[in-house]
């Protein structure tokens, strides 16, 4: 089993379409979690940071459910520009180790 | 421009030989972190330094990859005898702090393409 696992995708929505995407993961023990953004060909850039209360940026929500291993990522009324690979990250030891998923891809539709 | 760098953006290069990467973390940045990325993967932990120091080096590592960063500033990825296999992108990050929160700032990464 993967240590981080992601529905590779990709979710094909419509502007202003609400789209979800979970990530699991299988170190119980994992401490800190992450949702990075990936454009075609470029490098990977903060998206946001998963506490375990749960946190909203804007229009992007994330969660984390502790007993499920799995943390979400929800993206509410879809612009092109969301248009990306949305890659799940843990810190699985307490290290600073990090561990990527293979991402998610979104295209968003006009 | 005060993000990471890495230099070259490009290589190619034959079976057997021998390449370095390099990258220029964001100032002060006290960790650097070194990453491979394939096609329609995420990025793979290579190794990571808190200031000059290496601290964890991944076990799909193999003897011929090498890493520096000496002075703790820049740092050098060396590939020895590279493979076809270790055509990828090379990312490499920096941040700043001394818990597991701090963002990653990520460079543009090189390219390798060994033939």
């Amino acid at each position: 089993r993967k240590e981080v696992e992601q529905d590779p995708g990709p979710f094909n929505v419509p502007e202003g379409a609400t789209v979800a995407f979970n990530c699991t993961y299988s170190n119980s023990a994992s401490q800190s979690f992450f949702w990075y953004r990936q454009d075609c060909r470029k490098e990977p850039k903060l998206l946001m940071s998963v506490y375990s209360s749960g946190n909203e940026d804007g229009r992007f929500t994330a969660q984390l459910n502790r007993a499920s291993q799995y943390i979400s990522l929800l993206i509410r009324d879809s612009k092109l520009s969301d248009s990306a690979t949305y890659l799940c990250v843990v810190n699985p030891t307490g290290g600073f180790k990090t561990i990527f998923g293979a991402g998610t891809r979104l295209f968003v539709k006009a | 421009d005060t993000g990471v760098s890495q230099n070259p953006r490009h290589k190619i290069t034959k079976r057997g030989q021998n390449v370095t990467f390099r990258c220029d973390p964001i100032s002060e940045h006290n960790r650097l972190y070194w990453y491979r990325q394939t096609l329609g993967q995420g990025p793979e932990f290579l190794t990571y330094f808190q200031n000059e120091a290496q601290l964890e080096k991944s076990r799909l590592l193999s003897d011929r990859f090498s890493a520096e960063r000496p002075k703790g500033s820049f740092s050098t990825l060396e590939i020895q005898r590279t493979e076809q296999g270790d055509s990828a992108m090379y990312l490499c990050a920096s941040s700043l702090g001394d818990t597991v929160r701090e963002t990653q700032y990520f460079g543009p990464g090189t390219r390798l393409l060994v033939l």
